[in-house]
C-alpha cells in the first residue's frame, strides 16, 4: 500500500521567514495530494491540493509543488505569520481509491 | 456555515460503557469517514462508507461499529470502551464517483474521555 513520509517533524521559523515540509510517498499511481492544517483541539482544515497533472500550485501565502518523478511534494508558506502555528499534514491518494494515506505531520512554530 | 457537524464536540464516558459519537453534514457528500486521532499522530481511518456500502480497515476492533441511516447522517458506536480508546474522533466527507478526486473535508471532532 502506499507510504507517506514527512519532514521535518517540528520546525520553528521566524515571523516573517518562509517554511518549507516536505513529503514523499511510494505509489506512482497517487494522483492526489492535499495539504491540512490541524489547530489545537481542532479538525484538520484542507488549505492546498494539488492533483497529478499539475506541477504547482499557489494560493496567496502557500504554494505546493510536486515532483512526480522523484515521487515528492512540498509545502510552501512565505511571510509566515503567528497565525500559521500548527501541525501541517501531507496526505497521497492513490487514483480510483478514496482513502487518504496520512504523513506524520509537522509542528510548525512561528516565532514573533 | 458549518459543513460537517460532530457531536458532542467532548464526550466522557466510563470504562465499558457503550458510547455513540454522531456526525452529520451539509454537503451531500456521498462518502463518510471516522477517524481516529491520538495525541501527537496522524488521523488513522477506522472505516468508511461510499453510499450505503460499508467499509471497515483490517486493524479495526470489533469494538468499533458505524451506521449511516441515511446520505447526511453517520453514527460511530464504541461497545465497550478501553482507556486507550480514548482519542480525537474525526469525521469526514468526500464526494465521490466522477473519475477525479475531490476534496475530503473534516469536522471540528469529538474528544472522548474514558474514565
Amino acid at each position: 500500500g502506499e507510504n507517506v513520509e514527512q519532514h521535518p517533524s517540528t520546525l520553528s521559523v521566524q515571523e516573517g521567514d518562509s517554511a518549507v515540509i516536505k513529503c514523499t510517498y511510494s505509489d506512482s499511481a497517487s494522483n492526489y495530494f492535499p495539504w491540512y492544517k490541524q489547530e489545537l483541539g481542532k479538525g484538520p482544515q484542507l488549505i492546498i491540493d494539488i492533483r497529478s497533472n499539475v506541477g504547482e500550485k499557489k494560493d496567496q501565502r502557500i504554494a505546493v509543488t510536486l515532483n512526480k518523478t522523484a515521487k515528492h511534494f512540498s509545502l510552501h508558506i512565505t511571510e509566515t505569520q503567528p497565525e500559521d502555528s500548527a501541525v501541517y499534514f501531507c496526505a497521497a491518494r492513490v487514483g480510483g481509491n478514496e482513502k487518504l494515506t496520512f504523513g506524520t505531520g509537522t509542528r510548525l512554530t512561528i516565532i514573533p | 456555515d458549518a459543513m460537517v457537524i460532530q457531536n458532542p464536540r467532548y464526550q466522557v464516558t466510563q470504562f465499558g460503557k457503550p458510547v455513540t459519537l454522531s456526525c452529520s453534514q451539509t454537503l451531500n457528500h456521498n462518502v463518510m469517514y471516522w477517524y481516529q486521532q491520538k495525541s501527537s499522530q496522524a488521523p488513522k481511518l477506522l472505516f468508511h462508507y461510499y453510499d450505503k456500502d460499508f467499509n471497515n480497515e483490517a486493524d479495526t476492533p470489533d469494538n468499533f461499529q458505524s451506521r449511516r441511516p441515511n446520505t447526511s447522517f453517520c453514527f460511530l458506536d464504541i461497545r465497550s470502551p478501553g482507556l486507550g480508546d480514548a482519542a480525537m474522533y474525526l469525521c469526514a466527507t468526500s464526494r465521490e464517483g466522477l473519475g477525479v478526486p475531490y476534496e475530503q473535508y473534516f469536522g471540528p471532532g469529538t474528544r472522548l474521555t474514558v474514565t
